[in-house]
């Protein structure tokens, strides 16, 4: 069983749709949640990160944290055709008070139709 | 553009060979990260250099290896190339600390053993 675990997709929305990615986990010592974005023939690009539990929002994207879940989610509201990527989730344990190395999920692409 | 710049975009050889991929970080950048990204695995996290050592190792097999020198650039190197090791490899960089969730992702090198 993977640590990370995430739907590889396609997810096909329409613009203006709202759109729900989602990653479960299954390491109880991961503290640090990502968010990457990746465009074909691109590299990852960070998207937004949240520590331990809870919510963070930024523009059109809000990124949820449940911890007795182990369970985390991004929204994107307003979708838009330049939303179309693949979404990668990240985390990683907080191991004596630092960070440690990424465990990455495999990424669900999303594609946005006008 | 992340500032991270990686060379070659594309490389094609055969089983047996070797092979060095090169990485330039963002300026003042003292960490560089190297990922393998394969269909089936996603993103994988190799090895860590910061400020000219090695930091952290993760999934990198015997017959790859990797230095940072003294003007932060950074080499993998990958010998004894099998076919499963047809991937993307990504360098990634970051401005704070030894590990650091914020990372900037090059563009890749698109490796095919054949």
């Amino acid at each position: 069983q993977k640590e990370v675990e995430q739907d590889p997709g396609p997810l096909s929305v329409p613009e203006g749709a709202i759109v729900s990615l989602n990653c479960t986990y299954s390491n109880s010592a991961f503290q640090y949640f990502m968010w990457y974005r990746q465009y074909s023939r691109k590299g990852p690009e960070l998207l937004m990160y949240t520590y331990s539990s809870g919510n963070k929002e930024d523009g059109r994207f809000t990124a949820q944290v449940d911890k007795s879940s182990k369970y985390i989610s991004l929204f994107i509201r307003d979708s838009q055709p330049s939303d179309s990527a693949t979404y990668l989730c990240a985390m990683s344990p907080d191991l004596y008070g630092g960070f440690q190395k990424l465990v990455f999920g495999t990424g669900t692409r999303l594609l946005v139709s006008p | 553009d992340s500032g991270v710049t990686q060379t070659p975009k594309h490389l094609i050889t055969a089983t047996g060979q070797r092979v060095t991929l090169r990485c330039s970080p963002r300026s003042g950048d003292l960490s560089v990260y190297w990922y393998q990204q394969s269909l089936d695995q996603g993103l994988q996290f190799l090895i860590q250099y910061y400020n000219g050592e090695e930091r952290a190792k993760g999934n990198i097999l015997e017959r790859f290896s990797a230095q940072q020198f003294p003007d932060l650039h950074s080499e993998l190197n990958l010998s004894s190339l099998e076919l499963g090791d047809s991937a993307l490899y990504f360098c990634a960089s970051s401005p704070k600390g030894v590990m650091s969730y914020e990372q900037y992702f090059g563009p890749g090198t698109r490796l095919t053993v054949t």
